[in-house]
């Protein structure tokens, strides 16, 4: 089955230590996303990537780093210097209809920082 | 910036009854594309309709429906027969044309009652 995964769906971790959060797709899409969505708001976006090798912030970097080297995989790691790490964080990918990007969402990993 | 704006934070509506999610944008682009996507309880977004701005004709999935008025910057959902199952946030989000990043509202949660 096609699809993106994240992994884990719950993740707990002690203030001041870095966490990755895993994406893999096998849906042979090239850009790929990471969202933060908090109580209240829509999504908001963290990092995008377009091709392997290359990635670009998005509205809320700050705190957060990527990687990209498959095409399958962008991984998510928030770092000690985000101020307020505690959400929901949903990956994505999109594949491209003319002009049209049509993201797809992964089932999202909740963390929690105490 | 473009800017994604739902006036209705929460609604409800009574089982096989129809039901419309506003939704209204702001750019000065000619060329863009727009979504309605479904987070359910399980957190899960998925791609309910998609209008690319150039069509006329709003495009339907099944019981899902949309107005879009161009001139108006206005994309609403119509849900017809209403279903337990469409109980869940809504969120509208609008895209440039060639551009990979989605800007997103902040969301409709949808009551279906019994």
């Amino acid at each position: 089955d096609g699809g993106i995964t994240q992994s884990p769906k719950y993740l707990f971790r002690k203030e001041g230590q870095n966490v990755t959060l895993s994406c893999e797709q096998n849906l042979n899409h090239d850009a790929m996303y990471w969202y933060r969505q908090d109580p209240g708001q829509g999504l908001r976006l963290i990092y995008y990537s377009q091709i392997v090798n290359d990635f670009q912030k998005g509205d809320i970097a700050e705190g957060y780093s990527v990687s990209r080297e498959k095409k399958e995989s962008f991984p998510l790691t928030v770092t000690s210097a985000q101020k307020n790490p505690t959400a929901f964080y949903l990956c994505a990918s999109s594949i491209v209809h003319g002009l049209t990007y049509e993201q797809y969402f992964g089932p999202g990993t909740r963390l929690t920082v105490t | 910036a473009q800017t994604v704006t739902q006036s209705q934070p929460e609604m409800s509506v009574q089982e096989a009854e129809t039901v419309t999610l506003s939704c209204t944008y702001d750019t000065s682009e000619s060329d863009y594309y727009l979504f309605w996507y479904k987070q359910p309880p399980s957190r899960q977004m998925i791609l309910v309709i998609r209008q690319e701005a150039y069509k006329q004709q709003n495009a339907t999935e099944n019981r899902f429906s949309v107005n879009f008025q161009k001139a108006a910057k206005s994309f609403s959902l119509k849900i017809s027969d209403s279903q337990l199952g469409d109980a869940a946030m809504y969120f509208c989000a609008y895209g440039q044309g060639g551009s990979e990043k989605l800007v997103f509202g902040k969301g409709t949660k949808l009551t279906v009652n019994p």
